[in-house]
């Protein structure tokens, strides 16, 4: 079935320090990948997504690139920010047919960003 | 603000008793998906629904069940909790045929 591998956290980072999340799935066929994000005492907001191979996802300086070679969608930033202190999720869908797009998550990455 | 909205925001209950928890999807969006998120777990699907039928299953116990009424709305009925059913329950929408789930603010249960 379906799974995804965050590295495991806590990761503490001092403010304008370079992020990254390392994630890897395993699916059938051609998922679409995602990053989520849980800022605390929060719901889930979709921090941003990419649909096929090579394609780049990017939103409030975050970035990660589908690579289906390596079934992987980092997660990067190059400056982060207090204000990015939170629990980040990696997730992919897979269509198993009609409208069905469930997420699998990872377990969840906590970033503890410092001043 | 994502625009699915959930109702209550925590709800706190005793062993052995049902609640009911309410999910309004995003205004046009037709599939509504649950998911719980514990501790030991993590975030795992339960049940989907789309247009008002049932569309996929996960996770979810034989103590819970689901629906989706005309309206779109959806209610996720927990009956006989346990201990163990504490946790953030949260629900997402989609549109028809696209694949990105914005998801509501959850409803945090604790059963005592």
């Amino acid at each position: 079935g379906n799974s995804v591998t965050q590295m495991e956290g806590p990761v503490t980072l001092s403010e304008e320090a370079f992020l990254t999340i390392n994630c890897t799935y395993t699916a059938t066929g051609y998922p679409s990948l995602f990053w989520y994000v849980q800022y605390p005492g929060e719901g889930l907001q979709l921090l941003l997504k990419a649909t096929k191979a090579d394609d780049k996802g990017s939103n409030k300086g975050f970035e990660a690139t589908y690579r289906k070679e390596t079934t992987s969608f980092h997660l990067e930033k190059g400056s982060v920010q207090v204000s990015d202190s939170a629990v980040y999720f990696c997730a992919l869908s897979r269509s198993s047919g009609g409208s069905n797009y469930k997420l699998t998550f990872g377990k969840g990455t906590l970033l503890t960003v410092n001043p | 603000d994502s625009g699915v909205t959930q109702t209550p925001k925590h709800l706190i209950t005793a062993t052995g008793q049902r609640v009911t928890l309410r999910c309004s999807p995003r205004s046009g969006d037709l599939s509504v998906y649950w998911y719980q998120q514990s501790l030991d777990q993590g975030l795992q699907f339960l049940i989907q629904y789309y247009n008002g039928e049932e569309r996929a299953k996960g996770n979810i116990l034989e103590r819970f069940s689901a629906q989706q009424f005309p309206d779109l709305h959806s209610e996720l009925n927990l009956s006989s909790l346990e201990l163990g059913d504490s946790a953030l329950y949260f629900c997402a929408s989609s549109a028809g045929q696209k694949e990105t789930q914005y998801f509501g603010p959850g409803t945090r249960l604790l059963v005592l």
